[in-house]
């Protein structure tokens, strides 16, 4: 499966907007790249996906680089409600066993009041 | 909008005896992914079901097996409970085989506890 690289940690303020990076330099050119976020004690939950173009919907944008090999997903303003785990994770569109999601490391963000 | 229904969301259980967990999925969704999520620890994927067929495994004892009935409801089973198998157990649905533009849809979970 092809990596992702997210930060530990990241810490906002409540009203302003978060930029939450992915790194994925061995991506594939029909892997898509998806955001879920969890929060405490509750299921995974779908944000964003995206393959080559910047995606938008009532949770989030996701901005992605023109070489595929990183991307942003961006909460426009913070609520403490956003506060949760957030996965980067990419998913292969190449059939079979590659259509699980592969959990890394998330980032943990903060939601300061 | 209807979403995944996991039950029970409690289960406590003791070593050496067995547990089934039960996934509904959203109405329609063809695909069932079963995840297991130790404390601390990210979700970790089980197995999952596509049309009724064993579509993928991951690390899944051998003391477990599921299935994915006519109905599309999914059944974990696990058999010779160890303390090590206390966690979190999630389920997730999807449609259209999981393609990779089909995002995956979480139930609240089951939180298994073996004393």
């Amino acid at each position: 499966d092809a990596k992702t690289t997210q930060p530990n940690s990241m810490e906002s303020n409540e009203e302003e907007p978060v930029h939450l990076p992915c790194n994925h330099s061995t991506i594939s050119g029909t892997d898509y790249i998806h955001w879920y976020r969890q929060l405490p004690s509750q299921g995974p939950e779908y944000v964003i996906h995206g393959l080559t173009s910047n995606v938008n919907n009532r949770m989030a944008s996701l901005a992605i680089a023109e070489d595929r090999k990183s991307s942003t997903l961006i909460l426009h303003r913070a609520t403490l409600r956003d506060a949760a785990v957030y996965y980067c994770i990419l998913r292969s569109n190449s059939g079979g066993s590659n259509y699980k999601l592969t959990f890394g490391k998330g980032t943990l963000l903060t939601v300061n009041p | 909008a209807a979403g995944v229904i996991q039950s029970p969301r409690h289960l406590i259980k003791e070593k050496r005896e067995t547990a089934t967990l039960k996934c509904y999925p959203i109405p329609r969704h063809d695909t069932v992914y079963w995840y297991q999520q130790g404390p601390g620890q990210d979700p970790q994927f089980l197995i999952s079901f596509y049309e009724k067929m064993q579509s993928d495994k991951g690390s899944i004892p051998d003391r477990f097996s599921a299935q994915q009935f006519s109905d599309y409801h999914s059944e974990l089973n696990m058999s010779s409970l160890e303390l090590g198998d206390s966690a979190l157990y999630f389920c997730a649905s999807s449609r259209g085989g999981g393609a990779g533009n089909s995002p995956l849809h979480f139930g609240n979970g089951t939180r298994l506890t073996v004393t």
